[in-house]
């Protein structure tokens, strides 16, 4: 398996743009999640999927931001509008969730976005 | 409110030495608790895992603790290599929220020649 895989990998756009990442997990991985990270807040959790379905959304900063799970195999998170402080790596998560828990966590590369 | 804290936030060494990592939690119920290596422009990978009845697990140079009763972990690193150079997260899994993974926000360690 290619691991999880997401797209793009560097992203600028303008203030006001919209911005969609894209995510593709390991297959047979049931959760998945998005994270955002900056220097100044470390990795924060946006929102969290188990079986495609939204469990923990409250992570998500504010209405500008959405994300999507439609099948087993792809996820979105879109930005609109995208604002300055947006910037940051986001990073897709994908993991087995069995037994009660969520083993190992397997990261993709990220998608570094500067919004100017 | 769950939380986890690492210290120190920054630690320079020479390469050979060997560093020990703090994380301290406050999560509740506790389900496992994981340490990341994260290299500057990558994601993060997994070093360790370790639920409830474990007190430690080694991967290589890497050797992290866990005790429950004061929800305090470590990680240690045994002759330091240039490559070691990279976050260390701390990771504690919220058996709450179906698995949701609480982080820390990293140690950054240095190794220099």
């Amino acid at each position: 398996d290619a691991g999880v895989i997401q797209s793009p990998r560097h992203e600028v756009t303008e203030m006001g743009q919209e911005v969609t990442l894209r995510c593709k997990p390991i297959s047979g991985h049931n959760s998945l999640f998005w994270y955002r990270q900056t220097m100044m807040r470390g990795l924060e959790l946006l929102i969290y999927f188990n079986n495609n379905v939204p469990i923990d959304d409250s992570g998500m900063p504010e209405d500008r931001f959405s994300a999507k799970m439609p099948n087993a195999s792809f996820s979105t998170l879109k930005i609109q509008p995208s604002e300055p402080r947006d910037s940051a790596v986001y990073f897709c998560a994908s993991s087995l969730f069995t037994g009660g828990m969520n083993t190992e966590a397997f990261f993709g590369q990220g998608t570094r976005l500067t919004v100017v | 409110k769950n939380q986890v804290e690492q210290s120190p936030q920054s630690l320079i060494i020479l390469e050979g030495k060997n560093c020990t990592l703090q994380c301290n939690y406050t999560v509740s119920p506790f389900s496992n608790l994981r340490w990341y290596k994260q290299d500057t422009g990558r994601g993060p990978v997994s070093l360790t895992i370790m639920t409830f009845s474990e007190n430690t697990k080694s991967n290589g140079r890497y050797t992290a603790t866990l005790d429950a009763d004061t929800k305090q972990s470590s990680l240690h690193i045994t002759a330091s290599q240039l490559s070691d150079s990279a976050s260390y997260i701390c990771v504690v899994s919220d058996e709450g929220s179906q698995g949701n993974l609480i982080f820390g926000k990293g140690t950054k360690l240095s190794v220099k020649p």
